[in-house]
């Protein structure tokens, strides 16, 4: 199954923090975080695996809870350029190769 | 500017028609996957090659086939199409043909094709 996000959508001043969640009804590997802004290629955000280590870019930090099969996204300080669709992709175990991407929350940034 | 190129940008096309999509990796990239994006969806995995072999397959249709060559380009193969079809067509590529570890993704441009 696709693995849920929440919220769906959401709307913030810029400077204003934001977290997106992602949950799966499956045990989890890993976590890849991607955001596409409108009629544009999906971009890399970060990694996470299981065992803690992460690797990602950009001012974005995220966290990911093996136990509650969860990765929630941390966005601080928010810019304008911040603004796409957000989307969790998981992978269930080692070996699988198959990233199932999340239902996606679109984050509006406005001045 | 992802490195990865897809051609063509558009295609409008007929139900019953067969189209090929193709996909050229970024330099140095030997995996390749396809992904095909709706609106009622979402972002579905289609199939990885790696180096010319499947390495994994997703929700990916009978009517659909893909292949990688030995330049590591590739061709996603649509055909008997319908209506529902119509769709964002992504590949991506990258370095390693593993999930398993820190092997991020690098989108094309997409392929938008509409069926009429």
């Amino acid at each position: 199954q696709q693995p849920v996000q929440s919220p769906q959508a959401v709307i913030l001043r810029e400077g204003e923090d934001a977290v997106i969640n992602c949950s799966s009804s499956k045990a989890l590997y890993s976590v890849h975080w991607y955001r596409q802004k409108h009629g544009e290629a999906p971009v890399f955000l970060m990694i996470l695996l299981k065992g803690g280590e992460q690797k990602g870019h950009e001012k974005i930090s995220a966290s990911f809870n093996e136990k509650k099969q969860q990765s929630s996204l941390y966005l601080t300080a928010s810019q304008l350029s911040y603004s796409g669709t957000y989307f969790c992709g998981t992978v269930s175990n080692f070996g699988n190769e198959k990233l199932t991407f999340g239902t996606g929350t679109r984050l509006t940034i406005i001045p | 500017d992802s490195g990865v190129t897809q051609t063509p940008k558009h295609l409008i096309t007929a139900t019953g028609q067969r189209v090929t999509l193709r996909c050229s990796p970024r330099s140095g990239d030997l995996s390749v996957y396809w992904y095909q994006q709706s609106l009622d969806q979402g972002l579905q995995f289609l199939i990885q090659y790696y180096n010319g072999e499947e390495r994994a397959k997703g929700n990916i249709l009978e009517r659909f086939s893909a292949q990688q060559f030995p330049d590591l380009h590739s061709e996603l193969n649509l055909s008997s199409l319908e209506l529902g079809d119509s769709a964002l067509y992504f590949c991506a590529s990258s370095v390693a043909g593993t999930l398993s570890s820190y092997n991020e993704q690098f989108f094309g441009p997409g392929t938008r094709l509409t069926v009429l």
